[in-house]
C-alpha cells in the first residue's frame, strides 16, 4: 500500500521556523511530482507548493512565497517544507500529496498539524 | 490565486441527486480541463473522486459524475447515500502552473 507520512509539526511562536517532512513508500518517488497542501482550522484546502521530480521546477502560493522552501531527497524518498517567519495564519494541517498526469492529486498523507501561537 | 467558489453546503435525502458547483475564471477552470474533485472526511486524507472534469478513478462509485461549462465545473452525486456525507473540494490547474482549490462544500445526507 502506498504511504505518505508527514512529520515535524508542532507549536511554534510567531516569527519562528519549522521543517516538515514527508516520508513516502511503495511508489516511485523519484519520478513523482509532489506538493504541499494545507487546511487551516475551519477552512478549506489551500495549495502551498509544488516541486518537480528532479527538484528543478518549484512553485509557491503567494501567501508563502519568500518564507517557505520546498525540497526533496530522492535517495531517501522524502519531501520537505522549510517554513520560516511563521505567522498565526500559517496554522493548519499540512498534507503532502502527489500530482500525476491530468494534474490530479492521487496520493495524500494524513497530515501534520502546525500551530503558530505565542 | 483566489479560491474557486463553491456553495458552503448542500443537502439531500437518501436516493436523491445533488450537484455541487465550482466557479473559477478563464485562467483556471475555464482554461484547462484539469478540474478534479476530492472527498474529505475530517481527520483523514482527501480522496480523489473525479479527475479531468469527468473521469472517475478505479474504485470510485459511478454515482459520482462531473461536468464543466465555461468557468464553472460541477460534481453530481446520484443515489445519495449516508456514506457520501463529507466535505467536497474542487481543484484546478492554472495558467501560472499553480493549483487552486475550491472553498469547499459540506454535503449532508438528511
Amino acid at each position: 500500500e502506498v504511504q505518505l507520512v508527514e512529520s515535524g509539526g508542532g507549536l511554534v511562536q510567531p516569527g519562528g521556523s519549522l521543517r516538515l517532512s514527508c516520508a513516502t513508500s511503495r511508489f516511485t518517488f523519484s519520478s513523482s511530482e509532489m506538493n504541499w497542501v494545507r487546511q487551516a482550522p475551519g477552512k478549506g484546502l489551500e495549495w502551498v507548493s509544488y516541486i518537480s521530480s528532479s527538484g528543478s521546477t518549484i512553485y509557491y502560493a503567494d501567501s508563502v512565497k519568500g518564507r517557505f522552501t520546498i525540497s526533496r531527497d530522492n535517495a531517501k524518498n522524502s519531501l520537505f517544507l522549510q517554513m520560516n517567519s511563521l505567522r498565526a495564519e500559517d496554522t493548519a494541517v499540512y498534507y503532502c500529496a502527489r500530482v500525476v498526469t491530468g494534474r490530479k492529486f492521487d496520493y495524500w498523507g494524513q497530515g501534520t498539524l502546525v500551530t503558530v501561537s505565542s | 490565486q483566489s479560491a474557486l467558489t463553491q456553495p458552503a453546503s448542500v443537502s439531500g435525502s437518501p436516493g436523491q441527486s445533488i450537484t455541487i458547483s465550482c466557479t473559477g475564471t478563464s485562467n483556471d477552470v475555464g482554461y484547462y480541463d484539469y478540474v478534479s474533485w476530492y472527498q474529505h472526511h475530517p481527520g483523514e486524507a482527501p480522496k480523489l473522486m473525479i479527475y479531468e472534469v469527468s473521469n472517475r478513478p478505479s474504485g470510485v462509485s459511478n454515482r459520482f459524475s462531473g461536468s464543466k461549462s465555461g468557468n464553472t465545473a460541477s460534481l453530481t452525486i446520484s443515489g445519495l447515500q449516508a456514506e457520501d456525507e463529507a466535505d467536497y473540494y474542487c481543484s484546478s490547474y492554472t495558467t501560472t502552473s499553480t493549483y487552486v482549490f475550491g472553498t469547499g462544500t459540506k454535503v449532508t445526507v438528511l
